[in-house]
């Protein structure tokens, strides 16, 4: 049973275009996050929700938006693609928020050409 | 700027040894700390949490905490080759409990 899902596993795209990024998860969790994990293999946090309410918004472009349509799921879209953007994109789901276990997705490989 | 330093690596220990990880943070009042360990090409996963200051163990893993020194530290004994991965340490570090990474220890466990 997938717990977190994450797609498309690979993204690879022109720089100026818009993607989005899907992810499900299905342990019934209140609380979702968004982190990026750069080359250098820093992961650091972009955005949390709890219940389809934004709580952490980190610094991050506005060309990052996040929406929650319900509880399960937590999408991310960006426009205007730069080349910067290129990294791994990890979604992961707690039951109540911190300091609940936070479960990761299986990511997703940015590539911005 | 808060911030969570480690010890790129890598690492490398024969099968068998202790292998130690460290790790510091900047936030003295953070109070919950974590560590995760990553395969390479996949997702962080949970191996340790700690609150208080001392050792907790959870079979061959002890996490280590000194708040005084902010100062946190992962202990593998018995380390196999499976346990070649990138460790990640993680500290509470916001006004919303998010989690601050390090950038990760390489460990290499060598048969």
């Amino acid at each position: 049973d997938t717990a977190v899902s994450q797609t498309p596993k690979y993204l690879v795209t022109q720089m100026g275009n818009d993607k989005s990024i899907k992810c499900e998860q299905n342990l019934g969790h209140d609380t979702m996050y968004w982190y990026k994990q750069d080359s250098k293999k820093f992961l650091k946090i972009m955005f949390s929700y709890n219940n389809k309410e934004l709580i952490i918004n980190e610094t991050v472009p506005n060309r990052f938006s996040p929406k929650s349509p319900d509880k399960a799921h937590l999408n991310l879209h960006i426009n205007s693609l730069e080349l910067g953007d290129s990294a791994v994109y990890f979604c992961a789901s707690s039951l109540q928020g911190f300091p609940d276990t936070q479960y990761f997705g299986p990511g997703t490989r940015l590539t911005v050409l | 700027q808060k911030e969570v330093e480690q010890n790129s690596g890598p690492l490398s220990v024969p099968e068998g040894a202790i292998a130690s990880l460290n790790c510091t943070y900047s936030d003295r009042g953070s109070q919950s700390f974590f560590w995760y360990r990553q395969y390479s090409g996949k997702s962080p996963e949970l191996i340790m949490s700690i609150y208080s200051n001392g050792d907790k163990e959870d079979g061959r893993f002890t996490a280590q905490l000194n708040k005084a020194s902010q100062y946190v530290s992962l202990l593998i004994r018995d380390s196999q080759p499976s346990d070649s991965a990138t460790y990640l340490c993680a500290v509470e570090g916001g006004s919303q409990g998010n989690l601050i990474f390090g950038k990760g220890t390489k460990l290499s466990v060598k048969p």
